[in-house]
């Protein structure tokens, strides 16, 4: 399996605190996505990182910042969360590879509660 | 912005039969790469089977195997001799050529095996 954690698994938060998930990799990808999973959207992309201090928006990136100051670390801030944002957030990572075989891995999923 | 469209938000089907998972998507991109994901309950994103745009060969994986239409735009996902095991939440994910490396799913696919 690849060595892709996040932290926390589950969390429970009140409306208007600031959140910070993590996502760790031991792959040395290149590149990180946060995806947030809601019933019916499938999973929708937030962020993604191209490198270090690279990072470009998804389709749903409003109220969401990130950061990555090294390979292995991709943050996740919710800078004042609201009830829209519970949700099941995944982190996922590739290798970048010039491989078309070359898949993305995901982290186990953290489950975010915002009352 | 390219689209991933399923248009079938659950199926079910006995075990042993064979299922097909429609998708299609929308792009102006001439090579690219295609994906199903399984996500059983327990959460986790597994690959299924993955295709280039290039290839023109179907790509299978024991019992799973796609048929790919480019000119239609179009990556079904055929199971055959269905099991329980099975069921899950497929996803359809496109990603864009190199460069770029953007991750899009779609809304996915409930698939529930009848003992």
């Amino acid at each position: 399996d690849a060595g892709i954690t996040q932290s926390p698994r589950h969390k429970v938060t009140e409306t208007g605190t600031p959140v910070t998930l993590r996502c760790h990799q031991t792959e040395n990808h290149r590149y990180m996505y946060w995806y947030r999973q809601d019933p019916g959207h499938g999973l929708r992309l937030i962020h993604y990182s191209y490198g270090v201090k690279d990072t470009d928006k998804g389709e749903v990136s409003d109220g969401y910042s990130v950061s990555r100051s090294k390979t292995e670390d991709f943050l996740l801030t919710l800078e004042s969360a609201t009830s829209s944002q519970t949700s099941v957030y995944f982190c996922a990572t590739y290798s970048g590879l010039w491989d078309a075989y070359t898949e993305a891995f995901f982290g186990q999923g953290t489950r975010l509660t915002v009352v | 912005a390219q689209t991933v469209t399923q248009s079938q938000p659950e199926m079910s089907v006995q075990e042993a039969e064979t299922v097909t998972l429609s998708c299609t998507y929308d792009t102006s991109e001439n090579n690219y790469y295609l994906f199903w994901y399984k996500q059983p309950p327990s959460r986790q994103m597994i690959l299924v089977i993955r295709q280039e745009a290039y290839k023109q060969q179907n790509a299978t994986e024991n019992r799973f195997s796609v048929n790919f239409q480019k000119a239609a735009k179009s990556f079904s996902l055929k199971i055959s001799d269905s099991q329980l095991g099975d069921t899950a939440m497929y996803f359809c994910a496109f990603r864009e050529p190199l460069g770029n490396e953007k991750l899009t799913f779609g809304t996915g696919t409930r698939l529930t095996i009848i003992p």
